[in-house]
């Protein structure tokens, strides 16, 4: 089945520090990959969706500037938490589809960050 | 923001027994129905993707039912086994691979 890594799995920074997250798709190629979010006891929460070769689309309310995405190539996407602060803890997790429309999407195991 | 609400928040029932929960979504805007298992530490797993109204689907001893015009999915464990202890998400496609989630049934099978 498709693989997707993520790393790190866990990160504690410091407020106003930048953190990276790196997505991998392991043994397929992925056009599309997905950036989510969770609080705590709330459900998976879609923030981008990069596309490789091209900006990223971000969702209602979540800030590009803040959150830089690059998908430089068909097998990494990778999120930039900048100047994180307190509120930005938080359970980041991405995805990769074969397709659009329909398809399954594979997730990584997801990076708890927590900004101290 | 869609409005995905599943049930049970959370469910134990004993080795053997079988169970179903619930997946609520909105009948308009359909393009699909996703059901992911994900067990603690790990990634989350596709079960199923269901587009049609009607559709039934079966993986081993898990399967799930689909009624889009009264916006609907029912999953189902026959025998559940420990091993199926997990949290159920269900996550609602108005297409492009827009997925809403819902917050999941977490599932634990006491031996």
């Amino acid at each position: 089945g498709a693989v997707v890594s993520q790393h790190p799995s866990r990160v504690i920074c410091k407020s106003g520090t930048s953190v990276k997250i790196e997505c991998r798709s392991l043994d397929f190629q992925a056009t599309t990959m997905f950036w989510y979010r969770q609080f705590p006891k709330q459900s998976l929460m879609l923030m981008a969706t990069s596309n490789e070769g091209s900006k990223a689309t971000y969702e209602q309310g979540v800030e590009k500037d803040k959150f830089l995405i690059n998908h430089a190539s068909l097998t990494l996407s990778t999120l930039t938490v900048t100047s994180a602060h307190p509120e930005d803890s938080s359970f980041y997790i991405c995805s990769a589809s074969l397709g659009t429309g329909g398809y399954e999407q594979y997730f990584g195991p997801g990076t708890r960050l927590t900004v101290t | 923001i869609l409005n995905v609400e599943q049930s049970p928040q959370s469910l134990h029932v004993q080795e053997g027994d079988s169970t179903n929960f619930t997946c609520s979504f909105p009948s308009s805007n359909f393009y699909a129905l996703h059901w992911y298992r994900w067990e603690t530490a790990k990634s989350p797993e596709a079960l199923f993707v269901m587009t049609l109204n009607g559709d039934e689907k079966k993986k081993g001893r898990i399967s799930a039912t689909l009624n889009t015009k009264e916006g609907y999915s029912y999953l189902y464990i026959k025998g559940s086994q420990p091993e199926d202890s997990a949290t159920y998400l269900c996550a609602f496609e108005t297409g492009a691979n827009n997925l809403f989630f819902g917050t999941g049934t977490r599932l634990t099978v006491i031996p």
